[in-house]
């Protein structure tokens, strides 16, 4: 089973709420990502993390915070976005036993519109 | 800024034509280089994959060719189906250095196959 799944599917958002994505994956796999995906455009990376620890941060502005509370789990909080953060926000996740490199395999995405 | 060029932006063809999607990358550190399917409103699902030790690699009506020297790469679909037409993501990514962890992807390639 290759399955990333993502809650909520969909999520329209104020500027001055506070919520989270969320990411989970059954694979065993100990390197987990977020990406942003723009219309049309292909997906940017934003965090990864690798056994629980925060490996790359792509200069991700701090209204978006990821925490990876166990090897399964990946979560994106958002506080005080700006309406030109909506967006598809991917999660993945790979292996991360030989490299980071190595197949990563998506979720189904948030659809995330801030007003 | 290491990148990865690809060509066509947009692609028409018959049902059961052949369509050829191309790329090329700069980072000879690359040593992975999957193709990605993503159809509208989903996240990009692994198509198929190919490392730099071998020239080409087939799945089903899905193949890819590698030039290692030209540092380009091809993705081919044999007997196009209605069903194939998405927007295929080309990527690359590599053990060291910058590239580590992460996965630099094309610009996308959106097919349609007319009936």
């Amino acid at each position: 089973d290759t399955e990333v799944t993502q809650t909520p599917k969909h999520l329209v958002m104020g500027m001055t709420n506070k919520k989270s994505l969320k990411c989970e994956q059954h694979m065993g796999h100990r390197a987990m990502y977020w990406y942003k995906q723009k219309a049309k455009k292909p997906p940017e990376l934003m965090f990864v993390y690798s056994y629980e620890k925060l490996s790359i941060n792509e200069s991700v502005p701090s209204r978006f915070s990821p925490e990876c509370p166990n090897s399964s789990l990946l979560n994106l909080h958002l506080h005080a976005l700006q309406p030109e953060d909506s967006a598809l926000y991917l999660c993945a996740s790979s292996s991360g036993l030989a490299a980071l490199g190595d197949t990563q395999y998506f979720g189904p995405g948030t659809r995330l519109t801030v007003l | 800024q290491q990148q990865v060029k690809q060509s066509p932006q947009s692609l028409i063809v018959q049902k059961g034509g052949i369509s050829i999607i191309n790329c090329a990358y700069e980072n000879t550190a690359f040593d992975y280089f999957p193709w990605y399917q993503q159809f509208p409103g989903k996240g990009p699902a692994l198509l198929i994959a190919i490392r730099p030790d071998v020239s080409e690699k087939k799945e089903g009506r899905f193949t890819i060719s590698f030039n290692k020297s030209a540092k380009q790469f091809s993705l081919h679909i044999m007997d196009s189906q209605p069903g194939d037409s998405a927007t295929y993501f080309c990527a690359s990514t590599g053990a060291g250095g910058t590239s580590y962890g992460k996965l630099t992807f094309g610009q996308g390639t959106i097919l349609t196959v007319h009936p």
